[in-house]
């Protein structure tokens, strides 16, 4: 069975403390792994696409990396600012989202 | 690039009114697009799914006579609350893509329309 399972669901850090949010996921016939922030209120906004095993993105503090099993977005001195919701989704025969994370990140 | 956009972002109305709501793609051709409803501090839960020119594809228990979807071109879709209660009051999203052109293309999401009904 295709799903996609995200962990830690909520993660408190302090200004500057890195960290990496976890995406496993089992599907058949991976076309492509999605991460996405969403703010409260707010619909999820686009930030990586990862195609294949190895793969990584960067985008200012985050760095999406990608395995045949998960992936990981890695958070680097994260601000106040990162605080949101991040999900991630995998497309197969069709989209399955995990549930996110929770991040919270405290001055 | 990749913008979508929802309309209203808030609609405050009574009980037995039907409530109309857009998902545009501004800037790409959407081949599929999605609805989703999302409850406080829970995760997206798809809706509906329609390809351009199609019926709607309905996840199960969603009332496909009371939450009516059309996407009559690439870059519109509208989901129609018919006779809509205060059950029904969450925040709504849309996304679309192009997946279905090239495969592996992402969802992009519209901002949310939060519906309150009275």
């Amino acid at each position: 069975e295709d799903q996609v399972t995200q962990s830690p669901e909520a993660l408190r850090l302090q200004e500057g403390e890195s960290s990496s949010l976890n995406c496993s996921y089992t599907v058949s016939g991976l076309r492509g792994l999605f991460w996405y922030r969403q703010d409260p209120g707010k619909g999820p906004e686009f930030l990586f696409t990862l195609y294949s095993a190895g793969e990584e993105k960067e985008k200012e503090r985050l760095k999406a990396t990608l395995t045949k099993k998960e992936s990981f977005l890695h958070i680097t001195a994260p601000k106040p600012e990162d605080s949101a919701t991040y999900l991630c989704a995998v497309l197969g025969n069709q989209f399955y989202f995990g549930t996110g994370t929770s991040l919270t990140v405290i001055p | 690039g990749a913008v979508v956009s929802q309309h209203p972002s808030r609609v405050i109305c009574k009980s037995g009114t039907s409530v109309k709501i857009e998902c545009r793609s501004l800037d790409f051709q959407a081949t599929t697009m999605f609805w989703y409803r999302q409850f406080p501090k829970q995760s997206l839960m798809l809706m509906a799914t329609s390809n351009e020119g199609s019926k709607a594809t309905y996840e199960q228990g969603v009332e496909k006579d009371k939450f009516l979807i059309n996407h009559a071109s690439l870059t519109l879709s509208t989901l129609t609350v018919t006779s809509a209660h205060p059950e029904d009051s969450s925040f709504y999203i849309c996304s679309a893509s192009a997946f279905g052109v090239a495969g592996n293309q992402p969802q992009h999401f519209g901002d949310g329309t939060r519906l309150s009904i009275l």
